[in-house]
């Protein structure tokens, strides 16, 4: 199985400061379609998860342009130019590249 | 708008069986491909399984945790998809998720539902 590990697990933000979250796959996740099937979620406490960004860098419908993807082959990062509260609890990357999909283990983001 | 609203989640002896559904409506259930995702109290997100539509062949594949012993089916005249969890383990405890999944890629969870509880215990 593909490992994805996010950085860090916790990451205390103070309100209007930006914050940044690492994903690393344990292989590329450049498809032979071309495409690279790498997503984040976001999931507020008691909530269920929400899709904001996929195939590494598009924005889901509703998503705030604060909200940014970026990345290529086995290195992605989520960047958030300027944290709300709204935008606390777990956020998660996932990969579809390869059979099993497979979810990073999470990173919390709190207002400091 | 999509509405993915499960049911059927339940607390069952180690050994049991349990099916949790899911009643999809806003979108055409019949085109879509679905799947299970879980995610354990207090735990990260943990792919289950999938099912493709029945014009690409309606078949499922799972994750290793739970082959052989969970089975993913659809009734598209009822717009509905089911979890069927036989040998349940302690580890099967966990919030169950359905999903729809981009018609894009078939792979990532667009949308989600709000989860059935399952919890196995004696």
């Amino acid at each position: 199985d593909v490992v994805m590990t996010q950085s860090p697990l916790s990451l205390p933000v103070t309100l209007g400061q930006p914050a940044s979250i690492s994903c690393r796959s344990g292989q590329s996740l450049l498809y032979s379609d071309g495409n690279t099937y790498l997503s984040w979620f976001h999931q507020r406490p008691g909530q269920s998860p929400r899709r904001l960004i996929y195939q590494v860098s598009n924005r889901d419908s509703g998503v705030p342009d604060r909200f940014s993807g970026s990345g290529s082959g086995t290195d992605f990062t989520l960047k958030i130019s300027r944290v709300e509260a709204e935008d606390v609890g777990l956020y998660y990357c996932m990969q579809g590249s390869h059979w099993p999909i497979t979810f990073g283990q999470g990173t919390r983001l709190a207002i400091k | 708008e999509v509405q993915l609203v499960e049911s059927g989640g339940d607390l069952v002896q180690p050994g049991g069986s349990l099916t949790v559904s899911c009643a999809a409506s806003g979108f055409s259930f019949s085109d879509a491909w679905m799947s299970w995702v879980r995610q354990a109290p207090g735990k990260g997100l943990e792919w289950v399984g999938r099912i493709k539509s029945k014009s690409k062949g309606g078949t499922t594949e799972y994750a290793a945790p739970v082959k052989d012993r969970f089975t993913i089916s659809r009734d598209d005249s009822k717009n509905t998809l089911s979890l069927q969890m036989n040998s349940l383990k302690a580890e099967d405890t966990a919030l169950y998720y359905c999903t729809k999944l981009d018609f894009g890629d078939y792979v990532t969870p667009q949308f989600w539902g709000q989860g059935a509880l399952v919890t196995v215990s004696s």
